[in-house]
């Protein structure tokens, strides 16, 4: 079955510390994004990308980086610069061809202490 | 830029009720136009969607009708269940060459179905 899978679901870590979150699709889409959702809150941007080798900053980037070189992957790393990491963190695609739903996967919910 | 602006929450219904979520919302283009659900721990999932004025999306008995002269989206169920309990969002999407195909999300509401 075509999807995005995120791992972990589930991740901690102490302050100070970068962590990456891990995105991979096999949708063969060409448009990957991340989001953050915090409680009882809508969705905010934080990174896309059109196509393989190239990425843009959302509403919300400062803290974090990502990287697209691949067509199925897009990892977000959460660096120590972000002022407050702990949320739930959501990757999506789309085919990027028209305007076009959003696939999600199922999340991961960092929680640095 | 886009916005998307949803009924306030949370909502809480007894089984067998009416639903209706409205959204209204503002874009510089020609938006296709999105609800999703998200089900607790979980991603969004595409509920439903409409591409041009008028068209009604529907799935599941949840219906939404573009309307363009009112710039509205608004969810409905004729009959909800308790396995409805969930939240949901309406949003917005441009074609690629309008604001990078980005969506643009409401906040979101929390719908309680209860037995």
């Amino acid at each position: 079955d075509g999807g995005i899978t995120q791992s972990p679901k589930y991740l901690f870590r102490k302050e100070g510390q970068n962590v990456t979150l891990s995105c991979e699709q096999n949708l063969n889409h060409d448009a990957m994004y991340w989001y953050r959702q915090d409680p009882g809150q809508g969705l905010r941007l934080i990174y896309y990308s059109q196509i393989v080798n190239d990425f843009q900053k959302g509403d919300i980037a400062e803290g974090y980086s990502v990287s697209r070189e691949k067509k199925e992957s897009f990892p977000l790393t959460v660096t120590s610069a972000q002022k407050n990491p702990t949320a739930f963190y959501l990757c999506a695609s789309s085919s990027g061809r028209g305007p076009s739903p959003l696939h999600f996967g199922n999340g991961t919910r960092l929680t640095v202490t | 830029g886009d916005s998307v602006t949803q009924m306030e929450g949370p909502v809480t219904l007894s089984e067998e009720a009416f639903l209706t979520i409205n959204c209204t919302y503002t874009a510089t283009g020609y938006p296709s136009l999105f609800w999703y659900v998200q089900y607790p721990g979980e991603g969004l999932q595409l509920l439903l969607k409409a591409t041009k004025a008028d068209d009604k999306g529907s799935n599941k008995g949840f219906e939404a009708t573009y309307r363009k002269e009112t710039t509205s989206f608004h969810l409905e169920k004729g009959s909800v269940q308790v396995s409805d309990s969930a939240v949901y969002f309406c949003a917005l999407s441009e074609a690629p060459n309008t604001n990078a195909g980005k969506s643009t999300f409401g906040d979101g509401t929390t719908l309680t179905v209860k037995p």
